[in-house]
C-alpha cells in the first residue's frame, strides 16, 4: 500500500500562490491522486483529482510528475477563507477502490 | 438540496452502551462509507457499502457494525466492544466505489462519559 507523506503545516499570505507537495512513493499503477479540504468540525470537501501530468479546475491545479511518486496541489491567490487542512489521498482498483488518507497539511493564511 | 445528513451532531455514550449514528443521503449514490477521525489525524475507514444489502469491513471495523437496507441509509452502530469510541465520525457517499469525489456529511462527535 502507498504510504503518504505531506507537511504537517504551512503558512502563507493573502494573494499568494500556495503549493502543497505530497509524497506517495509506493503508489500503484492504477491509483489516482485526490485532494480534499477540511474546515474544523466539518466533513472534507473534494478539491481535485488526477492520474498524471496536470489537472486544473476552477479552484486548484494538481501537478503530477512522470514517476507519480509525488504530487503538488497548487492554490492560486489564496484568501483567508482558504485556511483549512488539506488531505492528499491515493487509491484505485489495485486497493479495491479504497482511499488511503494522508495525515493532512494545516494551511494558515495570514492577512 | 441534495446531500448527506448525519445525526445527531453530538452524542454522549455511557460505558457499556451501544449507540447508533444515522446517515441519510438523497444523492442517489450507490456507495456509502463511514470514517473515524481522531484529533489531528487523517480519516480511517470503518465500513463501506457499494450496494444495498452489501457492506465490507474497512481498516478499523472492530467494535462497529453497519446495515444497508435502503440505498439512502447507512447507519453505524458503535458497540460496547469498541474500547475507545470517542472520536469524530464522518459518513460519505459517492456514485460508485470507483468515483473518488466523495460527498461528506457534517459529522457526529461521539464522547464517552
Amino acid at each position: 500500500l502507498a504510504k503518504i507523506t505531506q507537511p504537517i503545516s504551512m503558512d502563507s499570505y493573502e494573494g499568494q500562490e500556495v503549493n502543497i507537495t505530497c509524497s506517495h512513493n509506493n503508489i500503484a499503477t492504477n491509483d489516482y491522486i485526490t485532494w480534499y479540504q477540511q474546515f474544523p468540525s466539518q466533513g472534507p470537501r473534494f478539491i481535485i483529482q488526477g492520474y498524471k501530468t496536470k489537472v486544473t479546475n476552477e479552484v486548484a491545479s494538481l501537478f503530477i510528475p512522470a514517476d507519480r511518486k509525488s504530487s503538488t496541489l497548487s492554490l492560486p491567490r489564496v484568501s483567508l477563507s482558504d485556511t483549512a487542512v488539506y488531505y492528499c489521498l491515493v487509491g484505485g482498483m489495485d486497493s479495491n477502490y479504497q482511499l488511503i488518507w494522508g495525515a493532512g497539511t494545516k494551511l494558515i493564511i495570514k492577512p | 438540496d441534495g446531500g448527506i445528513t448525519q445525526s445527531p451532531k453530538y452524542l454522549f455514550r455511557k460505558e457499556g452502551q451501544n449507540v447508533t449514528l444515522s446517515c441519510e443521503q438523497n444523492l442517489n449514490h450507490d456507495a456509502m462509507y463511514w470514517y473515524r477521525q481522531d484529533p489531528g489525524q487523517g480519516l480511517r475507514l470503518i465500513y463501506y457499502s457499494q450496494i444495498v444489502n452489501d457492506f465490507q469491513k474497512g481498516d478499523i471495523a472492530e467494535g462497529y457494525s453497519v446495515s444497508r437496507e435502503k440505498k439512502e441509509s447507512f447507519p453505524l452502530t458503535v458497540t460496547s466492544a469498541q474500547k475507545n469510541p470517542t472520536a469524530f465520525y464522518l459518513c460519505a457517499s459517492s456514485p460508485s466505489l470507483a468515483n473518488y469525489g466523495y460527498t461528506f456529511g457534517s459529522g457526529t462527535r461521539l464522547t464517552v462519559v
